[in-house]
């Protein structure tokens, strides 16, 4: 069965520098897969999608990239802030199968 | 304006019992979502509805039961609560898109069920 998996529970880092999170998948690669902030209390909330014939994403400070070949996403915040600190979920959509499967998330933490 | 809206934010109850979670959604998608996030904050998709339309019914218990009544309207019925039960419930939405592919997901507050 399909698995995704996202490399840590938490990640710690200092204000201004580059966060980086992974997202690992197995079988097979999704049509598209999204990134979603979520805050405590409160629902996910969008932020980007990459397609499967994409290889990179950007949106201000947030860039994303896929490589089908590794199964892996990269999620990068660049110069990031305190503001930043959230859990970061990423998701993967198999058009076939109409199958939706979200990861367990990445709790970051930017410390001032 | 709410985008996706839930009632109730909260939910506590006994064992055994019957309860609704009630989600609209006011921007015009096609498509809506439950979805349930236990206490690791894995979030697990249940069912997905297309134009009042069953198109994904993840293993559940048939104790759960979506009803659409219409397409900005899904809500949840969960008969003999349990407490394997408590978790969060998001509903969500979103347009359908090209080739059946679903599009970004808005995602309503949220619903936490206790049940003891």
């Amino acid at each position: 069965s399909q698995k995704i998996e996202q490399n840590s529970e938490a990640l710690n880092i200092q204000e201004g520098k580059t966060a980086t999170l992974t997202c690992n998948y197995t079988n097979y690669s999704p049509a598209y897969l999204q990134w979603y902030r979520q805050d405590p209390g409160r629902g996910p909330v969008f932020l980007l999608l990459i397609r499967e014939n994409e290889k990179e994403k950007r949106k201000e400070r947030l860039k994303v990239t896929f490589d089908t070949t590794l199964k892996q996403s990269l999620f990068h915040i660049t110069a990031s802030q305190p503001a930043d600190s959230a859990t970061y979920l990423c998701a993967l959509f198999y058009s076939s199968a109409s199958k939706i499967i979200f990861g367990s998330g990445t709790r970051l933490s930017i410390r001032p | 304006d709410t985008a996706v809206s839930q009632t109730p934010k909260y939910l506590v109850t006994q064992m055994g019992n019957d309860k609704s979670i009630k989600c609209e959604q006011n921007l015009g998608h096609d498509t809506m979502y439950w979805y349930k996030q236990d206490s690791k904050k894995f979030l697990k998709i249940m069912f997905s509805y297309n134009n009042k339309e069953l198109i994904i019914n993840e293993t559940v218990p048939n104790r759960f039961s979506p009803k659409s009544p219409d397409k900005a309207h899904l809500n949840l019925h969960i008969n003999s609560l349990e407490l394997g039960d408590s978790a969060v419930y998001f509903c969500a939405s979103s347009h359908r898109g090209t080739s059946g592919r679903a599009r970004e997901q808005f995602f309503g507050p949220g619903t936490r069920l206790t049940v003891l």
